[in-house]
This record gives C-alpha cells, structure tokens and sequence, in this order.
C-alpha cells in the first residue's frame, strides 16, 4: 500500500497565481480530508468529503479556496487567486468509515507564495 | 474549544519510557481519546485511541484513569526518531460527520 499520494510536495508561486494541489487516497478509503497547518494556526481542517460527496466545508478559509473529488481516488485542492498568506503546509488524508481507526495523512504540499 | 490540556514540551533520555500526560477533565461518556503524532515535515501519524480500558499496540501503551479525565500515552523505550509533537485528541464518535480536531500538542525531545 502506498499510502495516500500528494503532489507536487513543494510548490514555489507568485501571488495572483491559480495552485492545485493533489491527493490520491488510500484505495478503499471513502472519507477524505484537506488539513492546513500554519505556525500560527496548527493543523486545521479545512473540508472533508464521504463518498466523493463534501460534506463539511466551514472549514474553508474564503471564496478563493474550492474543493473537488471527481472519483473515489482523487481529489484536488485550489487556490485562485494566491496570496502570501495562504503559505503553509496542505496535508490530504483518508480513512475508512469515519477514521475511528485513524486517518493516513500524506507527506503534505509545502506552498509558499511570494 | 479546547477539550485537552498538554504539557507544551517535554525531553526523555533515549532507551527510557517517555510517559506524555494529557488532561480531559470535560470528556463525555461516547468520546474516545486519541492520539496522534507528527515526526519533522511529515504528515501525522496515528498512534492509538481507547475509551476506558487500557489499550496496548506495537507502538505504545495508552493508560486511561478511572475516572476518564486525564490519560498518559507510554512509549517504552524511547528513541531518537520517536523526537515528534505528540497530540492528544478527545472526539465523540456516535455523532455523524464529527472531526479530528488538533491542537498544540506536546513537542517530545529523545535526547542520547
């Protein structure tokens, strides 16, 4: 198994700029969730999605940020447009049920935005 | 809302046990404690979770008082990759759509 899948790992762009993040879950997993985490901040939860299906997304910081999961094994993440402070670390992780055994998280994008 | 309290850091000699406290004094009947940890630019990592048995696995051993309000995650012999921030996490699971919520957690230092 090879864990849940995020690219690019690091991502270098100019404010204004439109980023996609990816991740691929872990194959079987039906929940999925997009996790941010700044020094100031921590890890937060930003949406999650059962079934391909969001289901919570107050977690979202404004209107630039949108979501999608087009099929049970992919997901993305968008910025547009960019901001400095939107700079942090996006985790993508996945369960099965609810997690009650625990998420897998990904190894993260690093986002700077300059 | 802050559901726990964790001490912000502690060190431990390598090949010790590393005994991590943590305090929910306003936990419920259905919420079970977790705990999760996060090694150097890596994603966190689930450790284990219990309700009010004593729960053991490959990695550590979780202790959960009598009375559920506070617990200790033990790491039996520590060492040096096991250096991580450590969190406690008290979440509800009869509730449909309830979150892995983090916080500050406790920065563990294995020391040799």
């Amino acid at each position: 198994d090879a864990g849940v899948i995020q690219s690019p790992r690091h991502e270098v762009t100019e404010m204004g700029q439109e980023v996609t993040l990816r991740c691929k879950p872990i194959s079987g997993h039906d929940y999925l969730f997009w996790y941010r985490q700044t020094m100031m901040r921590g890890l937060e939860l930003l949406i999650y999605f059962n079934n391909n299906v969001p289901i919570d997304d107050s977690g979202m910081p404004e209107d630039r940020f949108s979501a999608k999961m087009p099929n049970a094994s992919f997901s993305t993440l968008k910025i547009q447009p960019s901001e400095p402070r939107d700079s942090a670390v996006y985790f993508c992780a996945s369960s099965l049920g609810q997690g009650f055994s625990g998420y897998t998280f990904g190894s993260g994008t690093r986002l700077t935005v300059v | 809302d802050a559901k726990t309290t964790q001490p912000t850091s502690m060190d431990c000699a390598e090949g010790r046990a590393a005994n991590l406290p943590c305090n929910h004094s306003t936990i419920s009947g259905n919420e079970y404690v977790y705990w999760y940890r996060q090694i150097h630019s890596q994603g966190p990592q689930y450790i284990i979770h219990g309700l009010k048995n004593n729960e053991t696995n490959e990695m550590a051993s979780l202790i959960i008082t009598e009375d559920r309000k506070s617990s200790t995650l033990i790491l039996p012999h520590a060492t040096l990759r096991d250096t991580a921030v450590y969190y406690c996490i008290v979440r509800g699971i009869m509730e449909y759509g309830n979150k892995l919520v983090f916080g500050a957690g406790t920065i563990l230092r294995v020391k040799s």
